[in-house]
């Protein structure tokens, strides 16, 4: 069974880091493109950073850019996401996605973990 | 950046009536478009693909349809299971993909 599970979620102060990790099974982790997509509370979905299969590309959507850093280990099945200088806005559920990569044109995502949550508060 | 927009918001229907939610691209993502469901506390869910396509497992009675900037989701007769949230996702515009701000559907 494929699964997805993240941790390293909680509360940190604005301009804190943490890192987020997710661990994969059930699957050939090392042949997906992955990324990471967050919700903030009572939000819609926002994509945020994407890896490719041997960690050699990635991308980030601008709000995120220079404060997040997307990167895998394929030996250990583990996606991972570092977020630095954390702000409110930054407060959401984050979920990591995998690529199921049979969409087309680009990235649409078959398996999803159940989600951390960051709080960025004082 | 492509932006998304999803119409109604909400949506409340009664069991075993049609339902059809809309999802507008602010440019041409040809079929690049997927469609989500999600379920309060739940992950989303992949229902549908380029544009049409039903991922695998999804029912027969979710159908989508267009291209360029209009799509549709329909659900041919809403089952109980069926009230959630409904999402929209471009993948068109390499690598910058982008989500509607989605449509609830709710019990009348």
């Amino acid at each position: 069974e494929v699964q997805l599970v993240e941790s390293g979620g909680g509360l940190v102060q604005p301009g804190g880091s943490l890192r987020l990790s997710c661990a994969a099974s059930g699957f050939t982790f090392s042949s997906h493109w992955m990324s990471w997509v967050r919700q903030a509370p009572g939000k819609g979905l926002e994509w945020l950073a994407n890896i490719k299969q041997d960690g050699s590309e990635k991308h980030y959507v601008d709000s995120v850019k220079g404060r997040f850093t997307i990167s895998r280990d394929n030996a250990k099945n583990s996606l991972y996401l570092q977020m630095n200088s954390l702000r409110v806005e930054d407060t959401a559920v984050y979920y990591c996605a995998r690529d199921a990569g049979y969409c087309s044109g680009g990235s649409c995502y078959d398996r999803w973990g159940q989600g951390t949550l960051v709080t960025v508060s004082s | 950046e492509i932006v998304m927009t999803q119409s109604p918001a909400t949506l409340s229907v009664s069991p075993g009536e049609r339902v059809t939610l809309s999802c507008r691209a602010s440019q041409s993502v040809r079929s690049n478009l997927a469609w989500y469901q999600q379920k309060p506390g739940q992950a989303p869910r992949l229902l549908i693909y380029d544009a049409s396509t039903r991922a695998t497992g999804i029912p027969a009675r979710f159908s989508g349809s267009g291209s360029g900037t209009e799509f549709t989701l329909t659900i041919s007769s809403l089952q109980s299971e069926d009230f959630a949230v409904y999402y929209c996702q471009q993948y068109n515009n390499w690598p910058l993909w982008t989500f509607g701000q989605g449509t609830k559907v709710e019990i009348k």
